[in-house]
């Protein structure tokens, strides 16, 4: 089983619309959480951290559930500018970091 | 903006020829690490570092070997390049892993004919 699994999408929404996506994990002693945004043919860059209590900025909202081991990301009033692959990722064995295959969305106009 | 360089962006390359690809970082990072990636498929680990003269190998089964001399360099070495290796190779360096945040170089785009 991988340590993080994500839909990989995609997931095709029109501009203004609310999209969610959700990320499990299999290591319970992962400490750190991560979204990252990739655009196609670039590198992954940090979107945000994630903490036990959430986080927003702007736009987008992270969330940490523990007891059910998933992280999320919300992204409200989804823009044209917002389509990318939108990877998660936490602190793995071995002290590495683990990514989820991404998940892909489109916003449509 | 990320201090993180990797050259050659873009290499093509004949079966059976050796290849290095460079991966700089001016932040003083410890962490360094290889990433490698088809289109449009998750990041797969490789090599990674937690600092000078120390080196391991990551989940993925990788045929490339790896230094870390230096702080800020980290090379990625192919002894005898096939067309399996063609891919894209993702260099990152990390002050403090536990922050999640990684800096990516834009990577190295390979082709093996």
């Amino acid at each position: 089983r991988k340590e993080v699994e994500q839909d990989p999408g995609p997931f095709n929404v029109p501009e203004g619309a609310t999209v969610a996506f959700n990320c499990t994990y299999s290591n319970s002693a992962s400490q750190s959480f991560f979204w990252y945004r990739q655009d196609c043919r670039k590198e992954p860059k940090l979107l945000m951290s994630v903490y036990s209590s959430g986080n927003e900025d702007g736009r987008f909202t992270a969330q940490l559930n523990r007891a059910s081991q998933y992280i999320s990301l919300l992204i409200r009033d989804s823009k044209l500018s917002d389509s990318a692959t939108y990877l998660c990722g936490g602190s793995g064995s071995a002290r590495q970091l683990t990514f989820g295959s991404g998940t892909q969305l489109t916003v449509l106009p | 903006e990320a201090d993180i360089y990797q050259t050659p962006r873009y290499l093509v390359i004949g079966t059976g020829k050796k290849i290095t690809l460079e991966c700089s970082q001016t932040m003083g990072h410890d962490k360094m690490y290889w990433y490698q990636q088809d289109p449009g498929m998750e990041l797969h680990l490789i090599h990674y570092s937690y600092g000078v003269n120390s080196t391991e190998k990551g989940d993925l089964s990788s045929e490339s070997t790896v230094s870390r001399i230096r702080t800020e360099h980290f090379p990625l070495t192919l002894e005898s390049a096939r067309p399996s290796h063609t891919s894209q190779y993702l260099c990152a360096s990390s002050a403090n892993m536990w922050t999640g945040e990684l800096f990516f170089g834009e990577g190295s785009r390979l082709t093996v004919l």
